[in-house]
């Protein structure tokens, strides 16, 4: 198993605005993977992120609007840039560990745009 | 492409009696299936998988679910249940061999257990 925790675990931003969340896993894996959920609603993956190159995105997510970093084997950063309110969701950092195959998250990062 | 169909947005049970939350997939190939919960302002929880086996597959708290390769379906399952299984439910799928694909997850199921 992973232990995973995201920093902030919820945050009012204003619109324009950027935030970053941080993502921090307590062993190395190699895959992570960001979530988003908006209320009430199934998870959306927006983007793959393998340490040492560059994250691969889902259809509909950009790399300029949702920048990440991977610097290491144990942590992550998601970006949501330019907010607005229909960035309102929350946010999941996702890894796989062990040879399970289950992925295991984070608690998530609430995010509310006004 | 990978998917993930969860007929019923909302199942209400009595507690004690047996509850169902269905799920269907489609995957090319076998697939990996996995189904989580997640209570209120609370992270998405493992609860069991098939990868494969035995098509019936146990997990937490009392749960279980039966790969039916032939209906494509995973069904999660609890022969009695409890006020505190009230969650948002989550299946999920993978297709095996998986490398480093992601989940891909059904829009959910709300369960309702009333005392």
């Amino acid at each position: 198993s992973a232990v995973i925790s995201q920093k902030p675990s919820r945050d009012i931003c204003q619109r324009g605005t950027s935030l970053t969340i941080q993502c921090q896993v307590d062993s190395q894996v190699t895959m992570m993977f960001w979530y988003r959920q908006q209320p009430g609603q199934s998870l959306t993956l927006i983007a793959t992120a393998n340490q040492g190159s560059e994250a691969t995105y889902e259809s509909g997510f950009v790399i300029d609007k949702f920048p990440i970093s991977r610097p290491n084997l144990t942590f992550s950063t998601l970006t949501v840039s330019n907010m607005s309110p229909e960035d309102s969701s929350i946010y999941l950092c996702s890894v796989r560990a062990g040879s399970g195959e289950e992925q295991y998250f984070g608690p998530g990062t609430r995010l509310t745009v006004t | 492409a990978q998917s993930v169909a969860q007929p019923e947005d909302q199942v209400n049970v009595a507690e004690g009696n047996p509850l169902t939350v269905k799920c269907t997939y489609s995957v090319s190939g076998n697939p990996y299936l996995f189904w989580y919960v997640q209570y209120p302002n609370r992270g998405l929880q493992f609860l069991l998988k098939y990868i494969t086996g035995d098509n019936l597959v146990k997990g937490s708290y009392g749960f279980e679910a039966e790969f039916n390769k032939s209906q494509t379906s995973f069904h999660l399952k609890k022969p009695s249940a409890l006020v505190s299984d009230s969650a948002l439910y989550f299946c999920a799928v993978r297709r095996a061999p998986s490398g480093n694909t992601p989940l891909v997850f059904g829009k959910g199921t709300r369960l309702s257990v009333i005392a």
